[in-house]
């Protein structure tokens, strides 16, 4: 069965600066998808990126980019400029891309809190 | 992205008594829809999974007969708490996706539940 793990509870950064989130996760699948999410007070989940594991080129969406090893199944956040509004409960989430039983559910990390310091 | 709306948003209820909470799919035929409860600073639990015109698959631990689901249409589920106790207080999300592989799920806002 698959894991994914996020080590870190909390993290804080100073507005405009840089912070990466950790996540790594277990699985023998070579194919599959990974996700970051941000679900802020609101508490609507909002997908920040994606990352297809058969690509080798790091996910990037405008401020976030992703840093992912496949070798070392590791894939982290990186919040560039960071913005007072990017404070929000930060997830990881794994996705087989293989139907079976999974029904192509979503692998949850334990989330990360990321505060930003004005 | 696609849009997936949930009702209500916040409903209080007497131990005891039903809730219905519904799920829809806006714009998208959801052919499947998962149902997550997340409690206060921690990660989201699936509870079931639900494909459209089939029985929900329930995760260990998850009371089929407590959390009844119903997803008779492409674009409807509905999670009815039965009987319920202030232990079932929670927050309770939704997620939908069509069939293509390489699609993502979508999220509804949520609903809190309090159970008094």
């Amino acid at each position: 069965a698959q894991t994914v793990t996020q080590s870190q509870p909390e993290m804080s950064v100073q507005e405009a600066e840089t912070v990466t989130l950790s996540c790594t996760y277990d699985t023998s699948e070579s194919d599959y998808y990974l996700f970051w999410y941000k679900q802020p007070p609101s508490r609507q989940m909002i997908l920040v990126i994606r990352q297809e594991a058969y690509k080798q080129q790091n996910a990037t969406e405008n401020r976030f980019s992703v840093n992912f090893q496949k070798a070392a199944k590791s894939f982290s956040l990186k919040i560039s400029d960071s913005q007072l509004g990017d404070a929000a409960m930060y997830f990881c989430a794994y996705r087989s891309l293989f139907l079976g039983e999974s029904n192509y559910q979503l692998i949850w990390g334990a989330g990360t809190k990321l505060i930003i310091k004005p | 992205g696609a849009v997936v709306s949930q009702h209500p948003s916040r409903v209080i209820c007497k131990s005891g008594t039903s809730v219905k909470i519904e799920c829809r799919s806006l714009d998208f035929q959801a052919t499947t829809m998962f149902w997550y409860r997340q409690f206060p600073k921690q990660s989201l639990m699936l509870m079931a999974t639900s494909n459209e015109g089939s029985k929900a698959t329930y995760e260990q631990g998850v009371e089929k007969d407590k959390f009844l689901i119903n997803h008779a249409s492409l674009t409807l589920s509905t999670l009815t708490v039965t009987s319920a106790h202030p232990e079932d207080s929670s927050f309770y999300i939704c997620s939908a996706r069509d069939g293509d592989p390489y699609n993502e799920q979508f999220f509804g806002p949520g609903t809190r539940l309090t159970v008094l």
